[in-house]
């Protein structure tokens, strides 16, 4: 049983607000990713950490920003909110080496009015 | 990583056996195959995976060719809760999920 979380679950701001997207794990798992998925459509990677200290941007350009001072956390922050950022935004953890299996959040589904 | 190929959707009746075909022809030797599926907007969860040998568990095998370019993904006894999307990863690290089979489970 995976053990990671996202709050907030559900989140409903108005343009502007920064927020901030919880996520931790509990595996003490090095890596860490974060996702962007619109209804019915494929997952985008945004951001993944190999690391405490290491961030890099994925494959989707993504205006979101991310950090990574502790291994078991990993928020994903906007600065300033837009409607162009409702989405759903998973994060996921593995362990490394030959052990790639990513273990998914729940999710957070952002609506930005 | 390894880009892989999977068909837009598949049917499968309800406790009969569904066959996931997926193409990796570019995975490396030392790349493993991944299934995962996505119930509705859930988090996607891992389903099994293998490097050469054919893999079994309790929710699905996963046959590898010998010359390892694709796989397929059997779930024996499909149910209704088996209807999703199936994503098949070829390699690690930096994964793309690409857009998956979509498994509808007839009654």
């Amino acid at each position: 049983e995976a053990d990671i979380y996202q709050t907030p679950r559900y989140l409903v701001i108005g343009t502007g607000k920064k927020i901030t997207l919880e996520c931790s794990q509990t595996m003490g798992h090095d890596k860490m990713y974060w996702y962007q998925q619109d209804p019915g459509m494929e997952l985008h990677l945004i951001h993944y950490s190999y690391g405490v200290n290491s961030t890099e941007k994925g494959d989707l350009s993504s205006e979101s920003t991310v950090s990574r001072i502790r291994t078991e956390h990993f928020p994903l922050t906007l600065e300033s909110a837009r409607p162009s950022h409702t989405s759903q935004y998973l994060c996921a953890s593995s362990g490394g080496g030959s052990q790639e299996t990513q273990y998914f959040g729940p999710g957070t589904r952002l609506l930005v009015l | 990583d390894a880009k892989t190929t999977q068909p837009t959707s598949m049917d499968c009746a309800e406790g009969r056996a569904a066959n996931l075909p997926c193409n990796h022809s570019t995975i490396s030797g030392n790349e493993y195959v991944y299934w995962y599926r996505q119930i509705h907007s859930q988090g996607p969860q891992y389903i099994i995976h293998g490097l050469k040998n054919n893999e079994t568990n309790e929710m699905a095998s996963l046959i590898i060719t010998e010359d390892r370019k694709s796989s397929t993904l059997i779930l024996p006894h499909a149910t209704l809760r088996d209807t999703a999307v199936y994503y098949c990863i070829g390699g690690y690290q930096k994964v793309t999920f690409g857009t998956g089979t979509k498994l509808q489970v007839i009654p």
